[in-house]
């Protein structure tokens, strides 16, 4: 089993809708949750972390958490084509403060 | 703004020669720094983990006699590709995280990658 695992996608919306990226995770003494955005060609670059089971919103981003299932997720609202990347989901080790484990991605196209 | 600089950010070279890369924490002392490689329409790839003054710690299958990795300072590390062939061609990304009690502890951020081509 994959410690982080997610759908490789292509994940397919049109712009406007809410996209739905899903994430779950092995370890469960795990902490901290990220998200990261991959634009083709680019580095990733931190959009959102979370620590507790619930909900993040910022602006149009929306992390929940449920440590009990082990699951992640990223809301996109009212999706734009400019959203179009790949999202890797990150997981700190317990103890945090080491090297994250990233999943494999889940590559989002935002259909005009 | 960013926080981790990576210099160059690509680099053209002929096959047998070395090439060096910089990464460069700008904001906070990288007591770990990462360094991941990308080939295209692949996932990451950690190749090592270097702490500050000391020898880096390599991935199964990642040569460390061939990516040579210098972390002299809480702000700088090197990755030198010695012997480059064109299969070394690829998107080499650093990455840095500070230990904790001070700034940027609470993740890895990421430098915006070199992208190495071998002739």
């Amino acid at each position: 089993q994959k410690e982080v695992e997610q759908n490789s996608g292509p994940l397919s919306v049109p712009e406007g809708a809410i996209a739905s990226l899903n994430c779950t995770y092995s370890d469960r003494g795990s902490q901290s949750f990220f998200w990261y955005r991959q634009y083709s060609g680019k580095s990733p670059e931190l959009i959102m972390f979370i620590y507790s089971n619930g909900d993040k919103e910022d602006g149009r981003f929306t992390a929940q958490l449920n440590k009990a299932s082990q699951y992640v997720s990223l809301l996109i609202r009212d999706s734009q084509p400019s959203d179009s990347a790949t999202y890797l989901c990150a997981v700190d080790p317990p103890g945090g403060y080491q090297k994250v484990t990233f999943g494999t991605g889940t590559k989002l196209q935002v259909i005009p | 703004g960013a926080v981790v600089s990576q210099h160059p950010s690509w680099v053209i070279c002929k096959s047998g020669t070395s090439v060096k890369i910089e990464c460069r924490s700008l904001d906070f002392q990288a007591t770990t720094m990462f360094w991941y490689r990308q080939f295209p329409k692949q996932s990451l790839m950690l190749m090592a983990t270097s702490n500050e003054g000391s020898k880096a710690t390599y991935e199964q299958g990642v040569e460390k006699d061939k990516f040579l990795i210098n972390h002299a300072s809480l702000t700088l590390s090197t990755l030198t590709v010695t012997s480059a062939h064109p299969e070394d061609s690829s998107f080499y990304i650093c990455s840095a995280r500070a230990l904790a009690g001070g700034p940027r502890t609470d993740t890895q951020y990421f430098g915006p990658g070199t992208r190495l081509t071998v002739l």
